[in-house]
């Protein structure tokens, strides 16, 4: 079985602070990892994915995350929060050979505040 | 071009009713998935299909019944509608090669 933990329900940071959205995860083999973002009453936009390689990831508005094998951890970061940054954020989990299935994290509220 | 579209956006019916909605995805993926975000956010995966083939069915009602005619459309009927199934319903493709979605935009079901 496959599962994402995201112990915090919300995060709180200051505009123009570094922020950090936490995720942890528990599989069966090697994990493709992935953080999405969620705007109030929209669907969900991919940030990010860990597949292999490097274990800082890139993506999408300045993001990035750090894969730590020996954590179980994919935390989400960002140098500089933005007040348009405020969002409801999921982790994700597949491992191959499971259908492709995404299993989500429950969620992170981040809200940046001016 | 939208992506993955899905039809209604909303949807409001009494308990009882029968309802559809429609999903479609011009990326040329070939496999789709539905998943139910309750009123906390979670998200949970109902159902799969690989290229017309149901490759996923989780703990999911029998009330509800997936329908793809094609690998670029994925249907999900509800009967009997419950007060429990309102919810936001998400649909979403992936390639093999990408691993991740590409979401719909949700329809927002309210039962009464």
């Amino acid at each position: 079985a496959q599962s994402v933990a995201q112990p915090e329900d919300q995060v709180n940071v200051a505009e123009g602070n570094p922020l950090t959205v936490k995720c942890t995860y528990s599989v069966s083999g090697n994990p493709y990892l992935f953080w999405y973002v969620q705007y109030p009453n929209r669907g969900l936009q991919f940030l990010l994915k860990y597949i292999t390689g490097d274990n800082l990831v890139k993506g999408s508005y300045g993001f990035e995350a750090e894969f730590n094998k020996s954590q179980t951890s994919f935390h989400l970061k960002k140098p500089s929060a933005l007040v348009s940054d405020s969002a409801l954020y999921f982790c994700a989990v597949r491992v191959t050979g499971g259908g492709n299935k995404l299993t989500f994290g429950t969620g992170t509220q981040l809200k940046v505040e001016l | 071009d939208t992506a993955v579209s899905q039809t209604p956006k909303y949807l409001v019916t009494q308990m009882g009713n029968d309802k559809s909605i429609k999903c479609e995805q011009n990326l040329g993926h070939d496999t789709m998935y539905w998943y139910k975000q309750d009123s906390k956010k979670f998200l949970k995966i109902m159902f799969s299909y690989n290229n017309k083939e149901l490759i996923i069915n989780e703990t999911v009602p029998n009330r509800f019944s997936p329908k793809s005619p094609d690998k670029a459309h994925l249907n999900l009927h509800i009967n009997s509608l419950e007060l429990g199934d309102s919810a936001v319903y998400f649909c979403a493709s992936s390639d093999r090669m990408f691993g991740g979605y590409t979401f719909g935009s949700g329809t927002r079901l309210t039962v009464v």
